[in-house]
């Protein structure tokens, strides 16, 4: 299975302040096709998870442009340019290029 | 707008089986494959399988941990999937996400205890 390991996992960020985290994989992500199977997904306190970037840097419809995702091959990052308050929650990264679909721990991301 | 709506979570007892669905709306469900999620609660998230829509065989695909236990279906006429869970163990015990081909819609999952 493919390993997908997340720094940090614990983001106190101050509002207005930008934010990273970084994704590894111990896989590369790229297929023959060109296209990068990487994801990032966020979730807020008792709601589901919602996708943010697919395809390592295409924002979902609807996500806010200070998200943003960048990286290729095993080494990704998702940027927050300016926090604010309802950025909340658990950070995930996910790759669907081999079976099984793994996720990274997750990043908690807090207010300072 | 797209919809996930899953139902049937329930309590349940070891060894026991039980069925989720996930009627779906707001896209042509025909078209695109479908995938179940779940998550332990305040744990990370557990891919659980898919079925791959009719136009590409409508086969499925399951994680090693649900595999010969597990089986998921669809019902194209009506927009819906499900998820057949038998052998049911404790550690099943999760909320359990519908999320459509893209993996970018996810319903608002249903809980399944499996508890003595």
């Amino acid at each position: 299975d493919i390993v997908m390991t997340q720094t940090p996992l614990s983001l106190p960020v101050t509002p207005g302040q930008p934010a990273s985290i970084s994704c590894k994989s111990t896989q590369s992500l790229l297929h023959s096709d060109g296209t990068t199977f990487l994801y990032w997904y966020l979730q807020k306190p008792g709601q589901p998870p919602q996708l943010l970037i697919y395809a390592v840097s295409n924002r979902f419809s609807g996500v806010p442009d200070r998200f943003s995702g960048s990286g290729s091959g095993t080494d990704f990052t998702l940027k927050i340019s300016r926090v604010e308050a309802e950025d909340i929650g658990v950070y995930y990264c996910m790759q669907s290029i081999q079976l099984p679909y793994t996720f990274g721990q997750g990043t908690k991301l807090e207010i300072k | 707008e797209v919809q996930l709506v899953e139902s049937g979570g329930s309590l349940v007892q070891p060894g026991r089986s039980l069925r989720l669905s996930c009627t779906a709306s707001g896209f042509t469900f025909d078209d695109y494959a479908m995938s179940w999620f779940r998550q332990v609660p305040g744990k990370g998230l557990e891919w659980v399988g898919f079925i791959r829509s009719k136009a590409h065989g409508g086969t499925t695909e399951y994680a090693a941990s649900v595999k010969g236990r597990f089986a998921i279906s669809r019902d194209d006429s009506n927009s819906i999937a499900y998820l057949q869970m038998n052998s049911l163990k404790t550690e099943d015990t999760a909320v359990y996400y519908c999320v459509d081909g893209s993996l970018g819609y996810w319903g608002q999952g249903t809980l399944v205890t499996v508890s003595s």
